[in-house]
């Protein structure tokens, strides 16, 4: 069965930081890949998705993500976090052809201090 | 982008009773919408797919007499808790998925059940 796990639970960090979020999933076959932000009283929405192609993807509000197929991993990074960053993100795996059974990780809280 | 929109956001109710919420699809068909149920600090959990026109399919361990899945059209999907307890409250997501598209998952806002 497919498994996604994210490294931390609760991440802390000032404006101006650097954030990387880890996230690593378990599959042996190709996968769709795609992380979701949650803010605080909003509904999910996509940051950004990996299918194929280029493994470093650009999303909205300068994200980014780097798939590395042998460490199953596909971290989401920001080179400098703000305020409004503050949020819940889920890491969510889905199989390649199978696109309707999504796997969501256990999300990671980012709080960003003023 | 495709919106989803579930109604009401949040109700309360009393034990015994039961809840029905609607997730609809505003300007898109989607014969597949899926219920996820969100626990405090974590997870979606996936309660089951729902598809337009057929019952729905049910993850393992979600009780299908309880919470019951209606796709009676491409932009309404309803979920009833029957017989509310308070253990059934929680956070309870829709998701809706282009039949021909970008192949993410495009969420409603979320309704909050509390049973008292």
């Amino acid at each position: 069965a497919q498994s996604v796990s994210q490294h931390n639970h609760h991440v802390i960090l000032s404006e101006a930081a650097s954030l990387e979020l880890g996230c690593n999933y378990s599959y042996g076959g190709t996968v769709n890949l795609f992380w979701y932000v949650q803010y605080p009283g909003q509904h999910l929405q996509l940051l950004l998705k990996y299918f194929s192609g280029d493994p470093l993807v650009k999303g909205i509000k300068g994200f980014e993500a780097e798939f590395i197929k042998s460490k199953f991993s596909f971290n989401l990074r920001k080179p400098s976090v703000q305020w409004s960053d503050t949020a819940e993100y889920f890491c969510a795996v889905t199989p390649r052809g199978y696109g309707q059974n999504f796997v969501f990780g256990p999300g990671t809280r980012l709080s960003v201090l003023p | 982008g495709a919106v989803v929109s579930q109604h009401p956001s949040r109700v309360i109710c009393k034990s015994g009773t039961s809840v029905k919420i609607e997730c609809r699809s505003l300007d898109f068909q989607a014969t597949t919408m899926f219920w996820y149920r969100q626990f405090p600090k974590k997870s979606l959990m996936l309660m089951a797919t729902s598809n337009e026109g057929s019952k729905a399919t049910y993850e393992q361990g979600v009780e299908k007499d309880k919470f019951l899945i209606n796709h009676a059209s491409l932009t309404l999907s309803t979920l009833t808790v029957t017989s509310a307890h308070p253990e059934d409250s929680s956070f309870y997501i829709c998701s809706a998925i282009l039949a021909v598209g970008t192949g993410e998952l495009f969420f409603g806002e979320g309704s909050r059940l509390t049973v008292l």
